[in-house]
């Protein structure tokens, strides 16, 4: 069964913390996303990767970083949380071309108190 | 214009009936279109996918999608308290793009 898996269902941290929140994928992809949903926005792109290493801005990178240090594992870094950050984050991977659409993780729930 | 457009409802279906959800875009060269189930708290999964005109069958699902019209559409036959979640509709919008746009999704909810 093809897996996504992020490292936390819920995390809460303080305002000003450096939060990571990690993704780790057994298929084999070679494109790993990152989104957050929020209620009447939908999912936003933060940052995706196509290749180890590689890494690309998405709709709303700002106050965010990632990593690709291997093919299977795809970090998101919030370099010093803020409240607006609070929102459920997921990561999703797939094969290139998008024709074979995204597997999802099951999300990580962030509050920032 | 939204790139990828749905009707956020929510839209109520008796059980057992048909449910008709929605889905316009803005790119005529896209390619690749989905359905992603979402329930409440949980991550979208991916439900149908659609290539070419007409329809596909998958169950009780059909995913109908007319690229002139730039439409994709999803019925759901002989619907079921357990469809009740949002459906987004997803689209590769240019030909090689790695990337999928969403919609905001449609909330169903079916009425036993």
């Amino acid at each position: 069964d093809v897996k996504v898996t992020q490292s936390s269902r819920y995390l809460v941290k303080r305002t000003g913390e450096k939060v990571f929140l990690e993704c780790v994928q057994d298929m084999d992809h070679e494109n790993m996303f990152w989104y957050r949903q929020d209620p009447g926005l939908g999912l936003r792109l933060i940052y995706f990767s196509y290749d180890v290493k590689m890494k690309e801005k998405g709709d709303i990178p700002e106050g965010y970083s990632v990593s690709r240090e291997k093919k299977e594992r795809f970090s998101l870094i919030l370099e010093s949380a803020s409240t607006n950050q609070t929102s459920m984050y997921l990561c999703a991977s797939s094969f290139p071309g998008g024709r074979e659409g995204y597997t999802f993780g099951s999300g990580t729930r962030l509050t920032v108190v | 214009q939204k790139e990828v457009e749905q009707n956020s409802g929510p839209l109520s279906v008796p059980e057992g009936a048909i449910a008709s959800l929605n889905c316009t875009y803005s790119d005529r060269g896209s390619q690749s279109f989905f359905w992603y189930r979402q329930y409440s708290g949980k991550s979208p999964e991916l439900i149908m996918s659609i290539y070419s005109n007409g329809d596909k069958e998958d169950g009780r699902f059909t995913a109908q999608l007319n690229k002139a019209s730039q439409y994709v559409s999803l019925l759901i036959r002989d619907s079921q308290p357990s469809d009740s979640a949002t459906y987004l509709c997803a689209v590769n919008l240019n030909f090689g793009n790695e990337k999928l746009t969403f919609g905001t999704g449609t909330r169903l909810t079916i009425i036993p």
